[in-house]
């Protein structure tokens, strides 16, 4: 099945500056890549996805990045505001006739330093 | 609100216990997709249903059982708990697939 790693598990950043969450996955066949922020206590919501007929996606201050050769997807977060602090979690899947399932990373703990 | 609903949103219960956690998905979801959270951790995922067939099945203990009703709300059963069983319970609901994947706001266990 899909494995998918999350690096770093930790991660401060001076409010304003950019922050960058890495995720490698396994398995070529996957094609869609969700990333999902979870505040304290409560449920992860979607903030971006990016499908692997693409290279890179943005909305306002995040983007993400997919590289399928090196089967690798990127978050990155610019000019970062307090309310950015979150558990950040990468999800991959593969396509299989409405079986899908999302493969979570472990996660990264983003606390931004005003 | 995200619409999929989840009760309770709160148990504490003993070990050796059973207890069954409830999701009602977004009206119009067709799959509802369960996922435990312990503490500190990732998701990892438990179980798949669309309409009311099992669909994937991830790392669910055979203690674990899962159903989605005509109705497509869905429970998850969970028996003779151990203290490890303690964490928080999604379910998440998509119209077809994982794109969409909308998750309650969970169901926090604790066994004691």
């Amino acid at each position: 099945g899909e494995n998918v790693e999350q690096h770093p598990s930790t991660l401060s950043v001076q409010e304003g500056d950019s922050a960058v969450i890495k995720c490698t996955y396994s398995d070529s066949a996957s094609n869609y890549f969700p990333w999902y922020k979870q505040e304290l206590g409560k449920r992860p919501q979607l903030i971006i996805d990016i499908r692997s007929n693409v290279g890179e996606k943005k909305d306002q201050r995040i983007a993400v990045t997919l590289n399928k050769t090196a089967k690798h997807f990127s978050l990155h977060i610019t000019e970062t505001q307090p309310e950015d602090s979150a558990v950040y979690f990468c999800a991959a899947s593969i396509p299989n006739f409405g079986n899908e399932k999302l493969t979570f990373g472990t996660g990264t703990r983003l606390t931004i330093i005003p | 609100d995200s619409g999929v609903t989840q009760t309770p949103k709160h148990l504490i219960t003993a070990t050796g216990q059973r207890v069954t956690l409830r999701c009602s998905p977004r009206s119009g979801d067709l799959s509802v997709y369960w996922y435990q959270q312990s503490l500190d951790q990732g998701l990892q995922f438990l179980i798949h249903y669309y309409n009311g067939e099992e669909r994937a099945k991830g790392n669910i203990l055979e203690r674990f059982s899962a159903q989605q009703f005509p109705d497509l709300h869905s429970e998850l059963n969970l028996s003779s708990l151990e203290l490890g069983d303690s964490a928080l319970y999604f379910c998440a609901s998509s119209v077809y697939g994982v794109g969409g994947y909308t998750f309650g706001s969970g169901t926090r266990l604790t066994v004691v």
